[in-house]
């Protein structure tokens, strides 16, 4: 099975600042069908259940905001949040979907400083 | 637009079962795969398995193998995860999802089991 980790698990940030959030896969996630990584970064806020932002390690969903993207491939993996907004503050997941048993990190806190 | 709509709260003794159903609307049902997963207070989100609405065919956690089914109705573009011989620890938000990356989720389903 394939075992995600992320790191750090808490990560304090202020205003405007790069919040960076890593990911490391324990096989690579990169699939022969497309040459792509078969990775996704998920945003939850209290009491909601998680948004999809970032699919193929690198494509942001349609309707997320340009400050957030996604880099890596193979086992390493990045989720940077480029200016962040007091309304990013959240817990952040990635997850492979390489094949079943899908899985997820740990996740990650954004907090404000 | 495409939206899963989750049955409400549930309150479980210890040893019962529970069916939660995840009502798909805004697309063909029978397209892409539903996974559920689960989310106990202030954790991480545990894959529990997945359902091919259109095959039927399942693949689940060894974790719940034995202790969960996922089925579904076409008719009515429903899929159902039941989880039986509930334990405390089974308390949770359970989740469905369209997709392998999760695209919507549903609202969520908040299970408790307490004696």
């Amino acid at each position: 099975d394939i075992v995600m980790t992320q790191s750090p698990d808490s990560l304090a940030v202020s205003l405007g600042e790069r919040a960076t959030i890593n990911c490391t896969s324990s096989q690579s996630l990169l699939h022969s069908s497309n040459n792509k990584s078969r990775l996704a970064w998920y945003q939850q806020k209290p009491g909601q259940p998680p948004r999809l932002l970032i699919l193929w390690a690198t494509a942001r969903e349609s309707g997320v905001p340009d400050r957030f993207s996604g880099s890596g491939s193979g086992t390493a993996f990045a989720l940077t949040i480029s200016g962040l907004l007091a309304e990013d503050v959240a817990i952040y997941f990635c997850q492979h979907y390489y094949s079943p048993p899908l899985a997820f990190g740990g996740g990650t806190k954004v907090e404000l400083k | 637009q495409v939206q899963l709509v989750q049955s409400g709260a549930e309150v479980k003794k210890p040893g019962a079962s529970v069916k939660v159903s995840c009502k798909a609307s805004g697309y063909t049902f029978t397209d892409f795969d539903i996974n559920w997963v689960r989310q106990a207070t202030g954790q991480g989100l545990e894959w529990m398995g997945w359902m091919n609405p259109k095959s039927g065919n399942t693949g689940y956690a060894q974790k719940f193998q034995g202790r969960v089914t996922m089925t579904r109705n076409t008719s009515t573009s429903t899929a159902y995860m039941e989880l039986t011989s509930l334990r405390s620890d089974d308390t949770a938000v359970y989740y469905c999802g369209r997709k392998a990356w999760f695209d919507p989720w549903g609202q969520g389903t908040l299970v408790t089991v307490s004696s």
